[in-house]
């Protein structure tokens, strides 16, 4: 299967300040890239989606403003979680839909701690 | 009424044994089903996914689809140990493109 690679695989951070993840697809070209986050003992609930060159479409509930996404090329997706709070506490994952495949191909995950 | 509905178990079964993992779905024009799975602290890796009604089989694995019922099942034949961790199902929602998945089944295989 295709590879998507993200990065960091784990962050910590203080209160207040800003985390950036990168969401790559290594071996084809991304059309469209997810971003999940998965709570504890919990299932993946979907962030946004986003397309290359196009702005993300978020889910209900999810703050636009605070879980910033860029799809600048067809390889990279990046997702900032700006002013982060305890509670952003999460495993980020991304995946990328695209080089003809029929099917999600998933990131490792981003294990995000806020203290 | 959850859209993906999954027992979260655990499910317990002898190195061996049959696993059977369930899920029902509400939307009765959902037509594309995933099985993924989940070990603890990584990502999800799917095992195969199913569109039509009837078994798909993939070397130990079995998935069944009964649209009329709406359920989607995966059979694990011969469990191993190694086969211990969570299975989600999901299924894909066309009109607006993206996958929804259940709250997954914890397996546990013992030896």
């Amino acid at each position: 299967g295709a590879v998507v690679s993200q990065h960091p695989s784990r962050v910590i951070c203080k209160s207040g300040t800003s985390v950036k993840i990168e969401c790559r697809s290594l071996d084809f070209q991304a059309t469209t890239m997810f971003w999940y986050r998965q709570f504890p003992k919990q299932s993946l609930m979907l962030m946004a989606t986003s397309n290359e060159g196009s702005k993300a479409t978020y889910e209900q509930g999810v703050e636009k403003d605070k879980f910033l996404i860029n799809h600048a090329s067809l390889t990279l997706s990046t997702l900032t979680v700006t002013s982060a709070h305890p509670e952003d506490s999460s495993f980020y994952i991304c995946s990328a839909w695209g080089g003809g495949a029929n099917e999600q191909f998933f990131g490792p995950g981003t294990r995000l701690t806020v203290l | 009424q959850k859209e993906v509905e999954q027992n979260s178990g655990p499910l317990s079964v002898p190195e061996g044994a049959i696993a059977s993992l369930n899920c029902t779905y509400s939307d009765r024009g959902s037509q594309s089903f995933f099985w993924y799975r989940q070990y603890s602290g990584k990502s999800p890796e799917l095992i195969m996914f199913i569109y039509s009604n009837g078994d798909k089989e993939d070397g130990r694995f079995t998935a069944q689809l009964n649209k009329a019922s709406q359920y989607v099942s995966l059979l694990i034949r011969d469990s191993q140990p190694s086969d211990s961790a969570t299975y989600l199902c999901a299924l894909w929602r066309g009109g607006f493109q993206k996958l929804v998945f259940g709250t997954g089944t914890r397996l546990l295989v013992s030896p």
